[in-house]
């Protein structure tokens, strides 16, 4: 049963524009919510993450909108750029679990043509 | 500072041979954990410790897969027979458990074939 669905396989997206990468979760315990991102041969590396708190959380280009109500979160990637290419993952947690177990999607390969 | 440190990079067995990963977390991390990654999938927790001891091992095939962490730092996984299905990157992470904000410090992972 996946608790944390990325339902696009892959998306592609011209610099400059904006990449908007989905994920969905059926836990309603889950209250913490992470993105990481990709790159081949390499491991993942955090990109930014939000508390069921809030509903936005900005850092620079990156930006996660949560939707409680429909179990829904959206990173946002603007202005988009050639290396950001690489597979994004969303990730959530249960804060009152205490132990940080992070629940991942399969991943989004995002390409950014020049 | 130093990341998280994996090896092999590498490693190809026949199955029903025996393997095993090695990871040194980010110094002072008292959390560390283990991922299974196959193809095409995301990352699924195998095993986390908090220094030395056992958290969660829920989804470790314990009939074949091992873990230990000595003294609360490095850490081994151990795959002992293989199986064909065992085909993955193999990812450890590392955490000061400080708080969610910042997730996991992972490794370069070590990407394991099994024929």
């Amino acid at each position: 049963d996946q608790q944390v669905k990325q339902n696009s396989p892959s998306l592609s997206v011209q610099e400059g524009r904006i990449s908007i990468l989905n994920c969905d979760y059926t836990n309603s315990m889950f209250d913490y919510f992470l993105w990481y991102k990709k790159y081949p041969a390499e491991g993942p590396t955090f990109l930014i993450s939000i508390s069921s708190i809030k509903d936005k959380n900005e850092d620079g280009r990156f930006t996660v909108f949560l939707n409680k109500s429909a179990k829904h979160l959206s990173l946002h990637i603007v202005p988009s750029q050639p290396g950001d290419s690489a597979v994004y993952f969303c990730a959530a947690s249960d804060s009152g679990g205490s132990n940080y177990k992070l629940t991942f999607g399969k991943g989004t390969l995002l390409t950014v043509n020049p | 500072e130093a990341g998280v440190a994996q090896s092999p990079r590498y490693k190809i067995i026949e199955k029903r041979q025996s393997v095993a990963f090695w990871c040194n977390p980010i110094s002072g991390h008292a959390t560390l954990y283990w991922y299974q990654q196959i193809l095409g999938q995301g990352p699924k927790l195998l095993i986390q410790f908090q220094n030395n001891g056992v958290v969660d091992d829920s989804q470790l095939p314990k009939d074949r897969f091992s873990a230990e962490r000595l003294k609360g730092v490095d850490s081994t996984l151990k795959i002992q027979p293989a199986k064909l299905e065992d085909s993955a990157v193999y990812l450890c992470a590392s955490s000061l458990n400080e708080g969610q904000e910042y997730g996991y410090t992972f490794g370069s992972g070590t990407r394991l074939t099994v024929v």
